[in-house]
């Protein structure tokens, strides 16, 4: 299976300030279609996860725009350019490319 | 807007099987993809499988041989069963639609506990 790695684990961030989660896939995840299906998905304290950016770097319906997401190959980052109180949560990545589909073990965002 | 609502069972006991379903409103169905995943402390956020509106499934392998999904369109669900469960199994369930290989809209999840 295709193991992602998340780092940090945990990201204290002051409000207004950027933020930046970063995801390292044991393969490349680019498909045999040439597209690459790593998403990031956020979940807010006692919510359902959500998903923010699909294949790498495009923000799904509703997400605000201070929402990014970069990367090729098997190095990917989710980036917030000023966090609000409302991103507070667990930010996970995930991949559709390979046949069994894997998530990173999770990166909790706080408030400092 | 799609919503999706899981049911079954919250208490489950060990050896016998879960059964779980998931209602779909507000999608057309036709050429869409359905997902379950669960989530646990001990294993974090683990895809269990996927079941096309045709019923074909692929299934995560570490479950494959416990795991059936099939989808009813006519009640526009589809369900879950894992058999021979044990406490690995605990965890919140969701039901999930999926668009680009990843899971686009997702239900608000249901705990299953296995226990005696």
């Amino acid at each position: 299976d295709v193991v992602l790695t998340q780092s940090p684990l945990s990201l204290p961030v002051t409000l207004g300030q950027p933020a930046s989660v970063s995801c390292r896939s044991s393969q490349s995840l680019v498909h045999s279609d040439g597209k690459t299906y790593l998403h990031w998905f956020q979940q807010r304290p006692g919510q359902s996860p959500r998903r923010l950016i699909y294949k790498v770097s495009n923000r799904d319906s509703g997400v605000p725009d201070r929402f990014s997401g970069s990367g090729s190959g098997t190095n990917f980052t989710l980036r917030i350019s000023r966090v609000e109180a409302e991103d507070v949560g667990v930010y996970y990545c995930m991949q559709g490319t390979d046949w069994t589909w894997t998530f990173g073990q999770g990166t909790r965002v706080e408030i400092k | 807007q799609v919503q999706l609502q899981e049911s079954g069972p919250g208490l489950v006991k060990p050896s016998e099987t879960l059964a779980l379903t998931c209602t779909i409103s507000g999608a057309s169905g036709a050429y869409d993809y359905w997902s379950w995943i669960r989530q646990s402390p001990q294993k974090g956020m683990e895809w269990i499988g996927n079941i096309y509106y045709s019923g074909s499934t692929n299934y995560n392998p570490s479950l494959k041989s416990r795991v059936t999904m099939s989808v009813d369109t006519s009640k526009n669900q589809f369900s879950l069963k894992v058999t021979s469960v044990t406490a690995a199994d605990t965890g919140i369930y969701y039901c999930t639609k999926n668009r680009y290989r990843g899971f686009e809209n997702w239900g608000q999840g249901t705990l299953v506990t296995v226990s005696s």
